[in-house]
């Protein structure tokens, strides 16, 4: 499959354990942000989302952690299966009369069976 | 399957040379992201247009262009091509050009310039 990094941070974790992905974010100004999940040899896919009005959103296994303070996203996964395996971006949207959006450099998920 | 096609699925092509790269979105999406992803940048967002204009520009090269059509489909546009051109080249679409929007991503096309 297409290889999307090979200097990408990894995180392994054991099949049923919960993950933690971590991202820093860059612009004060970004009010709207987002994690995708890419696969090899696939496009980017929308996991979750969250507004800058919110602290915690949660999905069907994933949540999303937003500290403004600090300019920090997490996702975390609960019960990590193999199929979750795969690059996870965190990427924050900034006005700028459309909007650009600024995907972070990725964290690779290996989730041992 | 997102919903978005983006040709060709592989270009292999040599320095100095130009290519067209074919974007259709989702059903409906009016909006149209392009994104380079090389290994050692990630995903870099390269322009974005609604309804046939240009709406947001990144991190875009003066030898790189786009357009909209108004089928809706888009083009981008390489030339003058360089050894680190060579990426993937990903199109994503959404209904509106606000911000509170899922992309949907297309399977990207696979430059390689030799």
């Amino acid at each position: 499959g297409e290889s999307v990094g090979l200097h990408l941070p990894t995180l392994s974790v054991q099949e049923g354990d919960n993950s933690i992905i971590n991202c820093a974010y860059s612009n004060s100004a970004s009010d709207y942000f987002i994690w995708y999940k890419q696969e090899s040899g696939k496009g980017p896919q929308f996991i979750i989302d969250i507004r800058s009005n919110m602290d915690k959103r949660q999905g069907q296994r994933v949540t999303v952690l937003l500290n403004k303070t600090v300019k920090h996203l997490s996702l975390q996964i609960a019960a990590t299966q193999p199929g979750d395996s795969a690059v996870y971006f965190c990427a924050e949207n900034i006005n700028t009369g459309g909007f650009k959006t600024i995907f972070g450099a990725g964290t690779r998920l290996f989730v041992k069976a | 399957d997102s919903g978005v096609t983006q040709t060709p699925k592989h270009l292999i092509t040599a320095t100095g040379q130009r290519v067209t790269l074919r974007c259709s979105p989702r059903s409906g999406d009016l909006s149209v992201y392009w994104y380079q992803q090389s290994l050692d940048q990630g995903l870099q967002f390269l322009i974005q247009y609604y309804n046939g204009e240009e709406r947001a520009k990144g991190n875009i090269l003066e030898r790189f262009s786009a357009q909209q059509f108004p089928d809706l489909h888009s083009e981008l546009n390489l030339s003058s091509l360089e050894l680190g051109d060579s990426a993937l080249y990903f199109c994503a679409s959404t209904r509106l050009a606000g911000e509170n929007n899922e992309q949907f991503f297309g399977p990207g096309t696979r430059l390689t310039v030799l």
